[in-house]
């Protein structure tokens, strides 16, 4: 069954911090991986997509990574801030399908 | 960049009555969107895939019946909540791409929160 997992499932930080945001997945073969941000009551936002061949994407303070081996990806997060509260979503695209299956999320609340 | 909008954002109805949703790409075209469903704290599940010009696509479980999709022009598409009861209380969403490679990035709407009192 394809999966897509993320952790921590909830993490706190305080503003200035960095963290790194994990999603493993079990979806094979996959078109692209992508990283959505979703502030509380809104539709998600697109941060990222890497295709399978790509190993990190930036965005700003966002930095995605994957490893296609491991089927690891990673979202790290640079100089946090206040803003940056909301729930992150590791998303992956099947090879040959619109439908996307996304991951359970991570929520990030960032403190003064 | 691709604006999704999503109308209404919020409503309340009454059990038994029905709730239409509007999902509208604003500067492309989408022959195809997507629409969610999402419970406090858990992630997006698809209901259903709706395509212009023919019928919906709908997930294991969702009921075609109680959720009816339109997607009549290639901006626009509806979900209409037929007969809504409270477990259909909800936070709706809908996206859409404009297609042009699988990897084109998916716009979604800003969700309509769904409370049947």
């Amino acid at each position: 069954k394809n999966q897509v997992e993320q952790s921590p499932q909830s993490l706190i930080i305080l503003e200035g911090k960095n963290c790194t945001l994990q999603c493993n997945y079990t979806v094979s073969p996959f078109s692209n991986l992508r990283w959505y941000k979703q502030d509380t009551g809104r539709g998600p936002v697109s941060l990222t997509i890497m295709t399978f061949s790509e190993n990190t994407k930036s965005n700003g303070r966002y930095t995605a990574t994957l490893d296609a081996d491991t089927k690891q990806s990673s979202l790290h997060i640079t100089a946090s801030q206040l803003s940056d509260s909301a729930s992150y979503i590791c998303v992956v695209q099947p090879h040959n399908t619109d439908k996307l299956i996304f991951g359970t999320g991570t929520r990030l609340q960032v403190f003064p | 960049g691709a604006v999704v909008s999503q109308h209404p954002s919020w409503v309340i109805c009454k059990s038994g009555t029905s709730v239409k949703i509007e999902c509208r790409s604003l500067d492309f075209q989408a022959t195809t969107m997507f629409w969610y469903r999402q419970f406090p704290k858990q992630s997006l599940m698809l209901m259903a895939t709706s395509n212009e010009g023919s019928k919906a696509t709908y997930e294991q479980g969702v009921e075609k019946d109680k959720f009816l999709i339109n997607h009549a022009s290639l901006t626009l598409s509806t979900l209409t909540v037929t007969s809504a009861h409270p477990e259909d209380s909800s936070f709706y969403i809908c996206s859409a791409s404009d297609r042009s490679s699988y990897n084109s990035p998916l716009h979604f709407g800003n969700g309509t929160r769904l409370t049947v009192t």
